[in-house]
């Protein structure tokens, strides 16, 4: 079975202080990691996926295979990164073909 | 392109009745996904079609159906409705549903349940 924990529900931090978005996961096999934010009135969107090694708004995350983890981070909060992060497992072909597996979001607030 | 629709945007029903959801992919999107979004359970995984047929589901009752027609529209039926169906509904549409595909989320269909 595919889990994803997010084990923040909520996160507060000052303007300019480091954030971490805790995400673990669980999956037989090399999974296809992915971070879904939801501003404030806005539609869920793709933050960042693992597969592109990417940088988006200053956020990065590095998949740790070894700690099942997929941590998203940003050295410099901004108060516009206020917004509902939610971090998702998408299948492999095969059986679960199709099928996410989404954390239940983590909740960040950024005060000025 | 135009983003993922989904009409209605709002729906107030009552216990027992049955609510159908509609979802239009962007065009090109062959693969649709529905989940259940709430408060306290985050977002659910309910199933996901491509081409015409449901690949996946997640563990909801059967209550809980969908269909996808020929030209990637789908919808989804929820028949006998309790009041903890009351939730946001989003669809999501891939091109194919591959693992390493993003997945563009539709502004959801509010449903409550009285």
């Amino acid at each position: 079975a595919q889990r994803v924990t997010q084990p923040e529900k909520l996160l507060s931090v000052f303007k300019g202080a480091p954030v971490e978005l805790k995400c673990n996961y669980s999956y037989s096999g090399s999974p296809e990691l992915f971070w879904y934010v939801q501003y404030s009135r806005q539609r869920l969107q793709l933050l960042l996926r693992h597969i592109s090694r990417e940088s988006i708004k200053g956020f990065t995350a590095d998949l740790n295979k070894g700690e099942t983890s997929f941590h998203l981070k940003k050295p410099f909060a901004q108060e516009e990164d206020s917004a509902m992060y939610y971090c998702a497992l998408q299948a492999r072909p095969g059986t679960n073909a199709g099928k996410s597996t989404f954390g239940d979001g983590t909740t960040l607030t950024v005060k000025p | 392109k135009a983003g993922v629709t989904q009409t209605p945007r709002y729906l107030i029903k009552t216990r027992g009745q049955q609510v159908t959801l509609s979802c239009s992919p962007i065009s090109g999107h062959r693969s649709v996904s529905w989940y259940q979004q709430t408060p306290g359970q985050g977002l659910q995984f309910l199933f996901e079609y491509f081409s015409e047929t449901q690949r996946n589901k997640g563990n909801f009752p059967g209550r809980f159906s969908g269909r996808q027609f020929s030209n990637s529209r789908s919808e989804m039926n929820v028949s006998t409705l309790e009041l903890g169906d009351s939730a946001l509904y989003l669809c999501a549409s891939s091109l194919a549903g591959q693992s390493q595909e993003t997945q563009y989320f539709g502004p959801g269909t509010r449903l409550l349940v009285l």
